[in-house]
C-alpha cells in the first residue's frame, strides 16, 4: 500500500513569491491533515480536511495560506504571498475515520523563503 | 489547553543497551497516546499507540508504558541498534479530538 506522498519534496523561493505544495493521503483516508514544523520546534497542526471539508482550520497561521481538497482526494497548501517566517517543514497525513487512529506522515517539504 | 514535554532533548546510547524515552503530558482526559520516529530528511513514522483503558502495549522490540496517574507515557526500545537513532515524539489526543498535540522530540543517538 502506498504512502502519503507530498510535492516538491524541497522549494526555496523568494519573499513576495507563490508557492503551492500538493499532498497525496493514503487511498481511501477520509482525514488529512496538514502541519509544519519551524526548525527545533514542535509539530503544529495548521488544518484537517474531512473529504473535501475543512473540519478545523484554526491552526492556519492568516489568510496567506489556502488548502484545498477538492473532491475528497489530493490536498493543495498555497502560500501567497510568502514571507519569511512562513519557513519550515510541511507535513501532510492522513488517517482512517475515528480519532483513535494514528495518523500516517508524509515526507514533508522543505521550504525555503529568502 | 494541552501541553507535551518530553525530559531530554538528546539521548546517547550504546548499541545493544535499551532506550528509554519518556513524555508527560497536562491534560488527565488525554485518552489516546501514539510515538512517532523520525529519520533526518523524513517524515514522522508511526511506531505504537495506546489507549487510556492500557498501561501497557509491546511491539517488536518497542514497548509503551501509561501512567495516567502522573500523566507520564514512556516509550522503550530494546536491544538498541543504529538504524533506531533518530528523532523521537510523542502525540496526545484527548476527547474524541483527531488533532494531536505533539512533543518537541528526544533525539536517539545510538553509538556502535
Amino acid at each position: 500500500e502506498a504512502g502519503v506522498t507530498q510535492f516538491p519534496s524541497h522549494s526555496v523561493i523568494e519573499k513576495g513569491q507563490t508557492v503551492t505544495l500538493r499532498c497525496d493521503p493514503i487511498s481511501g483516508h477520509d482525514n488529512l491533515y496538514w502541519y509544519r514544523r519551524v526548525m527545533g520546534k514542535e509539530i503544529k497542526f495548521l488544518l484537517h480536511f474531512v473529504k473535501e471539508s475543512k473540519q478545523d482550520e484554526s491552526g492556519m497561521p492568516n489568510n496567506r495560506f489556502l488548502a484545498e481538497r477538492t473532491g475528497g482526494t489530493y490536498s493543495t497548501l498555497k502560500v501567497q504571498p510568502a514571507e519569511l517566517e512562513d519557513s519550515g517543514v510541511y507535513f501532510c497525513a492522513s488517517s482512517q475515520t475515528s480519532p483513535e487512529r494514528p495518523q500516517y506522515f508524509g515526507p514533508g517539504t522543505r521550504l525555503l523563503v529568502l | 489547553g494541552e501541553s507535551v514535554g518530553l525530559h531530554l532533548p538528546t539521548l546517547s546510547v550504546q548499541e545493544g543497551d535499551n532506550s528509554i524515552i519518556n513524555c508527560a503530558y497536562s491534560n488527565s482526559a488525554s485518552d489516546y497516546f501514539i510515538w512517532y520516529k523520525q529519520e533526518s530528511g523524513k517524515g514522522p513514522q508511526f511506531i505504537i499507540d495506546i489507549r487510556s483503558n492500557m498501561d501497557k502495549r509491546q511491539g517488536q522490540r518497542v514497548t509503551v508504558l501509561l501512567n495516567k496517574t502522573v500523566k507520564h507515557l514512556s516509550l522503550q526500545i530494546a536491544a538498541t541498534q543504529p538504524g533506531d537513532s533518530a528523532v523521537y515524539f510523542c502525540a496526545v489526543l484527548t476527547g474524541g479530538s483527531y488533532i494531536p498535540t505533539f512533543g518537541r522530540g528526544t533525539s536517539l543517538i545510538v553509538h556502535p
